[in-house]
């Protein structure tokens, strides 16, 4: 099992550009997490999908970010416009089933994303 | 709605003292409480976890405990050694859901 494979590990974008981070749960896994971390602090939550479902966006910024997590292929957390306080690394992190019932949360390596 | 407040932000200790880290809970229905390890630069992992029917659970060096009348829960690393240099963060279950609350994190630094 590879685990949870996140893509691009490092982005560079300038102002304006769009960022798109993938991730792919590990095998089995139909629950994904995004969650943002900035240098020195801890992990926020932003995104709670299963399937072809967003069960929880309560904290993603309304504006600029989207989610996905298709039928077929990785979730993607979608950034567009990015400004210089997006940079920060994203992480993702897939669990088998809820997390009360099946408990550990499996994260990926994180992309970080440098917005010049 | 649901809080997780951590302490100490930064914990130093020499080798092969021992450290620990707690954090309280606002959510009384709260059920589950994992510990991540994140070391510079890498993914965070898990560590130890307890839920609500159990009082202690101990795995080697590493410990937590759980006090449910007073909302808070532990974690205690015991012989410190300079690989348990890392940020550790705590996490509560909210509840019937899916979500857990984290922490703000704590960075041990093992002094040699």
């Amino acid at each position: 099992n590879a685990g949870v494979m996140q893509n691009p590990r490092h982005l560079v974008r300038r102002r304006g550009q769009e960022a798109r981070l993938r991730c792919s749960p590990m095998k089995g896994h139909s629950h994904v997490y995004w969650y943002r971390q900035l240098p020195e602090e801890g992990l926020k939550f932003m995104v709670y999908l299963q399937k072809e479902n967003i069960i929880d966006e309560s904290g993603m910024p309304k504006e600029r970010f989207s989610a996905e997590f298709p039928k077929e292929g990785p979730s993607i957390l979608r950034i567009q416009q990015v400004v210089r306080g997006d940079s920060a690394a994203y992480f993702c992190a897939s669990s088998l089933g809820l997390i009360e019932n099946t408990g550990e949360l499996f994260f990926g390596e994180g992309s970080r994303l440098t917005v010049l | 709605g649901e809080n997780v407040e951590q302490h100490p932000s930064t914990l130093s200790v020499q080798e092969g003292d021992s450290a620990v880290i707690k954090c309280t809970y606002s959510d009384s229905a709260s059920n589950y409480f994992p510990w991540y390890k994140q070391e510079l630069g890498k993914r965070p992992q898990l560590i130890i976890d307890i839920r609500s029917n159990v009082g202690e659970k101990k795995d080697q060096r590493i410990a937590v405990t759980l006090n449910k009348t007073a909302k808070h829960f532990s974690l205690h690393i015991t012989e410190t050694q300079p690989e348990d240099s890392a940020v550790y963060f705590c996490a509560a279950s909210k509840g019937s859901n899916y979500q857990l609350i984290w922490g703000a994190g704590t960075k041990l630094i093992i002094k040699p």
